[in-house]
């Protein structure tokens, strides 16, 4: 079955400091990744989107980064966090006509 | 532009009762439409996906309608349990070479009280 594994499942941070957070992708191959980020009853806003490896794309030019080293994998950086990158921060694989997709547990992050 | 808002923003129902969400588009042309629900605190999960050719989807006591003229689409919920107390998230899909973006809609926030 196709499974999303994030982590960590919560962070906190202070300001400045950097950012990993780390998405794999079980039960299936090359997929379609996506970044999101949800600030408290919001709704969804994507950040990046991957369609294979080292391919990024960037929707949102704030201080965060996503790499995509392998197929299933999927990486969101920051250098040096903003109080205004706190939210939930979700992994998804997002395919076309083939199923609903499927997002990961999520990474609730507070910067302070 | 490319939106897609659903109604109503909160909605309070007694468990047992069946309730319908909204949501409106104006995505076009659009591939599919997906209905997810997301659990506070949890990441969203598929209840339905449908083409621009199909009226309607089942998902157990989940049902999505879908009017591709009017560009509408509704989730009924049937015989509603404390357990459907969740956020219900539209989303479109543009149909267009190239394109990964989906449409997100704010999402109904559903409360079922016993």
């Amino acid at each position: 079955s196709q499974t999303i594994h994030q982590w960590p499942a919560t962070l906190v941070q202070p300001v400045g400091s950097p950012l990993s957070l780390e998405c794999t992708v079980e039960g299936t191959s090359n997929p379609n990744l996506y970044w999101y980020r949800q600030a408290a009853g919001r709704g969804l806003q994507l950040l990046f989107y991957s369609v294979g490896i080292g391919q990024i794309s960037s929707e949102v030019p704030q201080n965060l980064s996503a790499s995509r080293p392998q197929d299933r994998q999927f990486i969101l950086s920051s250098k040096k966090l903003l109080l205004s990158d706190s939210g939930f921060y979700l992994c998804a694989c997002l395919p076309g006509l083939a199923g609903g997709g499927f997002f990961g547990p999520g990474t609730r992050l507070t910067v302070l | 532009k490319n939106q897609v808002e659903q109604s109503p923003q909160s909605l309070i129902i007694l468990e047992g009762k069946n309730c319908t969400l909204q949501c409106n588009y104006t995505v076009s042309p659009f591939s599919n439409l997906r209905w997810y629900k997301q659990d506070t605190g949890r990441g969203p999960v598929s209840l339905t996906i449908m083409t621009f050719s199909e009226n309607t989807k089942s998902n157990g006591r989940y049902t999505a309608t879908l009017d591709a003229d009017t560009k509408q689409s509704s989730l009924h919920i049937t015989a509603s349990q404390l357990s459907d107390s969740a956020s219900y998230i539209c989303v479109v899909s543009p149909r267009a070479s190239g394109t990964y973006k989906y449409i997100f809609g704010t999402g109904t926030r559903l409360k079922v009280l016993a």
